[in-house]
């Protein structure tokens, strides 16, 4: 089976710009998350979809927004970006079986830099 | 609030010696535990998880780790390390409810390196 993918691996946006992300979870999985990395603050929890449907949501600001399309496809979106929007997002896949946060597989992620 | 604490940032061992990578978490409940490892690069890779029962838990790449409740803990264990071995360790608690509502909380991960 193919893994996550996430497109593009790697962004450089300026300030005041907004940019998509795009994640293909594992064949089968309907659960995506999505997690911000940075090395001061470490593995944030963004948001959580599943069937189409937000189910979780991180304390980030409404400038981060995502959603899934009906073949569990996600993207996630970041308007105005500032600088420290500057970081690695992740995008995670969860088995049918397995609750939100229950083993996740995770893609390599997209290096985003804000200029 | 619930937390987890790697108290290890960085940690330099030898090829071939063991390695041990320490965790402590703060919740309420019964925890779902997890040892993530991300290779420079890479996306995070599970190495074990821990639900419920036996509490010493085998992973992947010759991997364990033991759940101790009374301790608040859930190091991570190595017999002998490989070169391969070095990258960043995470560990994370599911927590804020059950089934569905669970998220992820991270720790800030250990660095291993690994000396020839």
């Amino acid at each position: 089976k193919a893994g996550v993918t996430q497109t593009p691996r790697y962004l450089i946006k300026t300030r005041g710009q907004q940019v998509t992300l795009s994640c293909s979870p594992i064949s089968g999985h309907r659960s995506v998350s999505w997690y911000q990395q940075t090395p001061g603050q470490g593995l944030q929890f963004l948001f959580e979809y599943f069937s189409e449907t937000q189910r979780n949501k991180g304390n980030f600001p409404g400038r981060f927004s995502g959603r899934q399309f009906s073949n569990s496809r996600s993207e996630m979106n970041v308007s105005t970006l500032e600088l420290g929007d500057s970081a690695l997002y992740l995008c995670a896949s969860s088995p049918p079986a397995s609750g939100g946060a229950d083993t996740q597989y995770f893609g390599p992620g997209t290096r985003l830099t804000v200029l | 609030a619930q937390s987890v604490t790697q108290p290890d940032i960085h940690i330099t061992v030898s090829e071939g010696a063991s390695l041990e990578l320490r965790c402590n978490y703060s919740y309420g409940a019964t925890p779902y535990l997890f040892w993530y490892v991300q290779s420079p690069g890479q996306g995070l890779q599970l190495l074990l998880k821990y639900f419920s029962g036996d509490t010493l838990v085998q992973g992947i790449k010759g991997f364990e780790a033991e759940f101790k409740r009374s301790q608040s803990s859930f190091n991570l264990r190595k017999p002998s390390v490989h070169w391969s071995d070095a990258a960043e360790y995470f560990c994370a608690v599911a927590s804020g409810g059950t089934g569905n509502n669970r998220k992820l909380i991270w720790g800030l991960g250990t660095s291993l390196a690994v000396n020839p």
